[in-house]
């Protein structure tokens, strides 16, 4: 199963909204809408901050968003903090016959 | 407060095996799905295994298939890597995650043990 297509890295000023994009193909991404996010600073836990395409977790910011079009889900971050620079990986269920995850590539959010 | 804690990783010459644990405290760990996931130096992140709530269904990335087994101590809350006939590209930070059974999302993790495989 190959990777999820992510860009390496998206940068934006305080304030601004970006956009993350991750592109799968129909056996993952464009097949149901069990996409998540996910938020890494490197040397903690990565933290989940979307699940099921556009659904939040208790406790996340309502900054963060996702949303889905056929093989490409998008999660954006509006109003931009200092605090939201980090890794971000988006994950989609693969599995057919066999349970399998996989994830994109990673993308490294910069707040200039 | 949930916790998930990694432990055994280290440096390992090819073709030996390690052991990985992952002790969860404040969780309910019987009821949980348990994941391995991995991110190899300047990499992302590669889902590695997972094994049921109670232990009867495991499955592995074709990555590790036959090398690695997954298996957890619910009366210890502690899930468990074993890793076998190790290779250079094992090399990586292993994650354990939980997930609440058939979400398909990871709710809570670890913070991860480098595992270095290099002779």
């Amino acid at each position: 199963q190959s990777a999820l297509t992510q860009p390496a890295s998206v940068s934006g000023s305080p304030g601004q909204s970006i956009t993350i994009s991750c592109t799968g193909t129909s056996r993952d991404v464009g097949s149901s809408n069990l996409v998540s996010w996910y938020q890494h600073h490197p040397g903690k836990a990565p933290k989940l901050i979307i699940y099921d395409v556009a659904q939040r977790p208790s406790g996340v910011s309502n900054r963060f968003s996702g949303s889905k079009s056929a093989n490409t889900a998008s999660l954006t971050v509006s109003g931009l903090q200092a605090e939201d620079e980090a890794d971000y990986y988006c994950c989609s269920y693969a599995g057919g016959g066999t349970p399998n995850w996989v994830f994109g590539g990673g993308t490294t959010v910069t707040v200039l | 407060q949930v916790q998930l804690v990694e432990s055994g990783g280290g440096v390992v010459q090819p073709g030996r095996s390690l052991r990985l644990s992952c002790e969860t405290s404040a969780f309910m760990f019987d009821i949980y799905v348990m994941h391995w996931v991995r991110q190899a130096p300047g990499k992302g992140l590669e889902w590695v295994a997972v094994i049921s709530s109670d232990g009867s269904n495991k499955y592995f990335a074709d990555s590790v298939k036959g090398r690695f087994t997954i298996s957890r101590d619910n009366s210890k809350n502690t899930l468990y890597l074993q890793m076998d006939s190790l290779r250079p590209e094992d090399t990586a930070v292993y994650f354990c995650a939980s997930e609440v059974s058939e979400t398909y999302f990871f709710d809570y993790w670890g913070q991860g043990t480098l595992v270095t495989v290099s002779s």
